[in-house]
């Protein structure tokens, strides 16, 4: 069972905006900032979002981050095909003095 | 090109040690931070532990899971970062992906390597 819990699934047309959840608590979200992550069917996972909202350059932007609370989202609009992927959020939790992952989203693009 | 490059996976029976190696190039080494993330089969992602950089004292921090049993080292001479696993457990059977981060700014787990398979097994 993971600190931060996501979906386990999620899906959406070509074109539409979905939304990925990761809820956690305030010695995690509450208080340090989200990241999150891309991982391609057998691949190694991808750098997609730092400190909450903020894109690496060269990923697209249609992927965006948002943090209220204890809860982070991370959205993607005009969804494609390669788009389908697990998503995971990522967050230092200072109880446990270490790095923590939910438990990954996978996104299925009917 | 930053590149991040794993090895030393293979098949080890439970109770035995294997040391993994991550070896980096393209940016220097000794600025960042070395994570290691495993991924056991068909699951999700799993922070094991870090080491930082001699910046900030090159100290590590452990997963609950493994503190005790596993020990992460670096070479910043060799631009080389190591994960010493002992008493192995098949729990431990995954794929180990080695990463870097700067968190101060805002670069954690920026890249990776494509990961080593380390199978337990008797």
């Amino acid at each position: 069972q993971s600190v931060l819990t996501q979906p386990p699934s999620a899906s959406g047309t070509p074109g539409q905006r979905v939304t990925i959840s990761c809820s956690g608590s305030s010695s995690n979200i509450g208080s340090n900032y989200v990241y999150w992550y891309q991982q391609l069917p057998g691949t190694a996972p991808k750098f997609l979002i730092y400190r909450n909202n903020q894109r690496p350059s060269g990923v697209p932007d249609r992927f965006s981050g948002s943090k209220s609370g204890t809860s982070a989202s991370l959205a993607i609009s005009g969804l494609r095909s390669e788009d389908e992927a697990d998503y995971y959020c990522a967050v230092w939790d200072d109880i446990l003095s270490g790095w923590v992952f939910g438990g990954g989203t996978k996104l299925t693009v009917l | 090109e930053v590149q991040l490059v794993e090895s030393g996976g293979g098949f080890v029976q439970p109770g035995r040690s294997l040391r993994l190696a991550c070896t980096a190039s393209g940016f220097i080494f000794g600025d960042y931070g070395v994570s290691w993330v495993r991924q056991a089969p068909g699951k999700g992602l799993e922070w094991v532990g870090f080491i930082r950089s001699k910046a900030y004292g090159g100290t590590t921090q452990y997963a609950a899971s493994v503190k005790g049993r596993f020990t992460i080292s670096r070479d910043d001479s060799k631009s080389i970062a190591y994960l010493q696993m002992n008493s192995l457990k098949t729990d431990d059977t995954a794929v180990y992906f080695c990463t870097r981060d700067l968190a101060v700014a805002g670069r954690v787990f920026d890249y990776w390597g494509q990961g080593t398979l380390v199978t337990v097994s008797s």
